[in-house]
């Protein structure tokens, strides 16, 4: 089946600098990918949506200069924490789906440590 | 108050035991997904129901849309099956959006 990969699993950066997280579709094209982020005990809050050769749509509340996506093909989508701070750490995922969300997968996940 | 809840939120077994877990939502919903999460962090799904029942192995998950629920069964349950079980519904009123439970958390003991 398709196969989302997640890049990198972990990395620990000093505040103030930037972190770039990939995220491949390996099988399909995926038009569409949703860009995650989970706080340890809590359950996984969107924070945007990513669609390929267009601009990403955030949610409420999620700062668009600071969580860059970029979705320049249809196999790869970019999420870019820049000017990191410790309260930006957490667990960040990417998932895509096909079939009208039929079929969803999810990528391996990011633990971002801000130190 | 959430539109998805789950329970428990906590849920320790022993080896072999049926395991249930449970999903309630609040909204119209086109789709209901579960979601296995293991300590590494990584997602699998697991289910994606629309109606009825689906059988995978030892899993079984069924949903009753006009109730608002559903449920996802372990039987013969085994430690490999300890993780962190989340209910996703796919809301109809925004196309794909998936809002997720808090996840139960399964410890199965050996």
């Amino acid at each position: 089946g398709a196969v989302v990969s997640q890049h990198p699993s972990r990395v620990i950066c000093k505040s103030g600098t930037s972190v770039k997280i990939e995220c491949r579709s390996l099988d399909f094209q995926a038009t569409t990918m949703f860009w995650y982020r989970q706080f340890p005990k809590q359950s996984l809050m969107l924070m945007a949506t990513s669609n390929e050769g267009s601009k990403a749509t955030y949610e409420q509340g999620v700062e668009k200069d600071k969580f860059l996506i970029n979705h320049a093909s249809l196999t790869l989508s970019t999420l870019t924490v820049t000017s990191a701070h410790p309260e930006d750490s957490s667990f960040y995922i990417c998932s895509t789906a096909r079939g009208g969300y039929t079929e969803a997968f999810f990528g391996q996940g990011t633990r971002l440590t801000v130190v | 108050k959430n539109e998805v809840e789950q329970s428990p939120q906590n849920l320790t077994a022993q080896e072999g035991e049926f395991i249930t877990i449970n999903c309630s939502y609040s909204v119209g919903i086109s789709a209901l997904h579960w979601l296995q999460q293991h300590p590494g962090g990584g997602i699998v799904s697991l289910f994606m129901l629309s109606s009825g029942k689906k059988k995978h192995g030892r899993l079984i998950a069924t949903i009753n849309i006009q109730e608002k629920h559903s449920s996802l069964h372990i039987t013969a349950s085994h430690p490999r099956d300890s993780a962190v079980y989340i209910c996703a519904v796919l809301l109809m009123e925004y196309g794909n959006k998936l809002v997720f439970g808090a996840g139960t958390i399964l410890r199965v003991k050996s």
